[in-house]
């Protein structure tokens, strides 16, 4: 069964460094999400992309966080500087264009802001 | 503004009774609601979703939801629990009729005892 890939599984970093981490879609899913999930809370969508177009950013922090899927397909999330507070789990989704109800979700990134 | 609660931090249930999960709204208009399960160490899968029809919806793993106007809620349940059933239960809403993003809830640990 096709999965959606992440990686790393695990970062840790100093605050004010930067770090990247990398989503794989199912392949022919359409929409990519970008989730982050703090320890006790539910997701929150940080930016959407349908194809390689932002459908919507409008909860990322965009003075440190930066989204892009250039060819549609696969995507990074970087933050730079990192802060403390950025510490969470954060979640790849991706779903089919004429099924968008039903997201699947990777494994995700947990980071760790030391 | 779409919201969900799900009013217990924690759900516990002895393996072979039934559980009960719960998830109140507060939409504007119709509203498309979901459940999803994260596993220790794993992204969320997809339960279940309401968008319209029968109030009773049934999804994987044997679990069901029944969607109910006057009260506003969206119960999770299974007849019969199973130790695997243990995990983390999100519900969510769809944030408008317009976008498919999702507005999670805090979430709901269920631990199934043997």
């Amino acid at each position: 069964e096709a999965e959606v890939a992440q990686s790393p599984r695990y970062k840790i970093t100093e605050k004010s460094q930067a770090v990247a981490f990398w989503c794989d879609p199912i392949s022919g899913h359409a929409t990519l999400y970008w989730y982050r999930q703090i320890l006790g809370q539910g997701p929150e969508l940080l930016v959407q992309f349908q194809d390689e177009s932002v459908v919507d950013d409008s909860q990322l922090p965009k003075d440190r966080f930066s989204a892009e899927r250039l060819k549609g397909v696969d995507s990074t999330l970087k933050i730079q500087p990192a802060e403390l507070g950025d510490s969470a789990m954060y979640l790849c989704a991706s779903t089919l264009a004429e099924d968008t109800d039903t997201q699947y979700f990777g494994p995700g990134t947990r980071l760790t802001v030391l | 503004a779409q919201s969900v609660a799900q009013p217990e931090d924690q759900v516990n249930v002895a393996e072979g009774n039934p559980l009960t999960v719960k998830c109140t709204y507060s939409v504007s208009g119709n509203p498309y609601l979901f459940w999803y399960v994260q596993y220790p160490n794993r992204g969320l899968q997809f339960l279940l979703k309401y968008i319209t029809g029968d109030n009773l919806v049934k999804g994987s793993y044997g679990f069901e939801a029944e969607f109910n106007k006057s009260q506003t809620s969206f119960h999770l349940k299974k007849p019969s629990a199973l130790v695997s059933d243990s995990a983390l239960y999100f519900c969510a809403v769809r944030a408008s009729y317009n976008t498919d993003k999702l507005i999670f809830g805090t979430g709901t640990r269920l631990q199934v005892f043997p």
